[in-house]
């Protein structure tokens, strides 16, 4: 597997409280990517990054912010969680071609 | 931006037959079509991919074509075996962006 993990696999949040979602990479590749998976919707892109301090906004990225100070790290943000964020987050890294993903994380919202 | 779309959303074969899923895609500049494929609890992995200057890819019992013109594309799994069975996602990029743009899956059961 390519050195992408994900933390923390499994978080329980309340609803108006931020949560920071992080991924990291030993494979220093350029592009990161966060995706949300929901039953029916398949993988909808929420943010991805270009490079060190160079991200963009996906089609579904209300709601969330992401920063990236170093290539390894790629950090997604919910400002203030609500119970519609509830989901399976997916990281992914690129560098020319094959996306690579990480192990998941199963955010709840309560 | 890039919207793709994906048929159908469940498909269910008898083992041995064949199953066909299709893509189509909106932006033109788009010229990288993976395919991924996801076991139950388990993140998605590249089973084949297929760049815009090709028109058919094979690998094994795995085949992937791409028609231009009409911006679609399709996964054809020959010879299925229950080890096939999982969600299946196409996706489209372009090279001036890498935006990496899903479908919204394919769930494929392998009847024994």
């Amino acid at each position: 597997d390519a050195g992408i993990t994900q933390s923390p696999r499994h978080k329980v949040t309340e609803t108006g409280t931020p949560v920071t979602l992080r991924c990291h990479q030993t494979e220093n590749h350029r592009y990161m990517y966060w995706y949300r998976q929901d039953p029916g919707h398949g993988l909808r892109l929420i943010h991805y990054s270009y490079g060190v301090k160079d991200t963009d906004k996906g089609e579904v990225s209300d709601g969330y912010s992401v920063s990236r100070s170093k290539t390894e790290d790629f950090l997604l943000t919910l400002e203030s969680a609500t119970s519609s964020q509830t989901s399976v987050y997916f990281c992914a890294i690129r560098g020319n071609t094959e996306a690579f993903f990480g192990q998941g994380t199963r955010l709840t919202v309560v | 931006g890039e919207n793709v779309e994906q048929h159908p959303s469940t498909l269910s074969v008898q083992e041995g037959d064949s199953a066909v899923i299709k893509c189509t895609y909106s932006d033109s500049a788009s010229n990288y079509f993976p395919w991924y494929k996801q076991e139950l609890g388990k993140r998605p992995q590249l089973i084949i991919d297929i760049r815009s200057n090709v028109g058919e890819k094979k690998d094994q019992r795995i085949a992937v074509t791409l028609n231009k013109t009409a911006k679609h594309f399709s996964l054809h799994i020959t010879e299925t075996q229950p080890e096939d069975s999982a969600v299946y996602f196409c996706a489209a990029s372009a090279s001036n962006d890498y935006k990496l743009s899903f479908g919204a899956g394919t769930t494929v059961t392998v009847r024994a």
